[in-house]
């Protein structure tokens, strides 16, 4: 079972930030938060991922919550072709990847 | 760099035939997850190989489904008898097989098996 809760849809407006919520509460010390979307009909693709601080790259940001039960994924400014699933998922080094249900973004013109 | 490669995209079998799945991982991965998506829910890991060695096999059902990754070649996904449930898209990732949080999978195109 997945160890994250994400809500199931939300809507961006075209240029605006996407800011896509997620809890891990049960989450451990050595466990990391990955992030990963998948675009209709197509495989997976890695985000970003972090374990306690702040991570930003040319994709996204990562914003982890100090106590580390949530974290939050932010697309400074979403484009038509952000529009995807997009997942949560915490695990620590040789466990496996579990993906829930995910987030379903919706940009919109 | 080429990504990780899967062939053939779209695969179509009878029902009680054979297919097989092929995976080519990144250039310098050396290890190699197989996962099932079926029509509309998220993806479910079934095996994790190593070059000539199975890893995990914890999310592989337990008959007709068989995996390997031999020291050439592709990693190949094997469904022996296929039945209608085993319609789905199958994704293959790769990873380095490093410690230190570096373990980030990158998934292939998929194969998409259609059983008639």
């Amino acid at each position: 079972d997945a160890k994250t809760t994400q809500p199931p849809s939300m809507d961006c407006a075209e240029g605006r930030a996407a800011n896509l919520p997620c809890n891990h509460s049960t989450i451990s010390g050595n466990e990391y938060v990955y992030w990963y979307r998948q675009i209709h009909s197509q495989g997976p693709q890695y985000i970003i991922h972090g374990l306690k601080n702040n991570e930003t790259n040319e994709m996204a940001s990562l914003i982890i919550t100090e106590d580390r039960k949530s974290s939050t994924l932010i697309l400074p400014h979403a484009t038509l072709r952000d529009t995807a699933v997009y997942y949560c998922i915490v695990r620590e080094d040789g466990q496996n990847f579990v993906f829930g249900p995910g987030t379903r973004l919706s940009v919109l013109p | 760099n080429a990504g990780v490669m899967q062939n053939p995209r779209h695969l179509v079998r009878r029902r009680g035939q054979e297919a097989r799945l092929r995976c080519s991982p990144m250039k310098g991965h050396s290890h190699v997850y197989w996962y099932r998506q079926l029509p509309e829910e998220g993806l479910k890991f079934m095996v994790y190989l190593q070059k000539e060695n199975i890893i995990d096999e914890s999310g592989m059902p337990k008959e007709r489904f068989s995996a390997e990754f031999p020291k050439e070649g592709p990693s190949i996904l094997r469904i022996q008898q296929v039945v209608r449930g085993d319609s789905a898209a199958y994704f293959c990732a790769s990873s380095l097989g490093t410690q230190g949080g570096l373990e980030t999978q990158y998934f292939g195109p998929g194969t998409r098996l259609l059983v008639l």
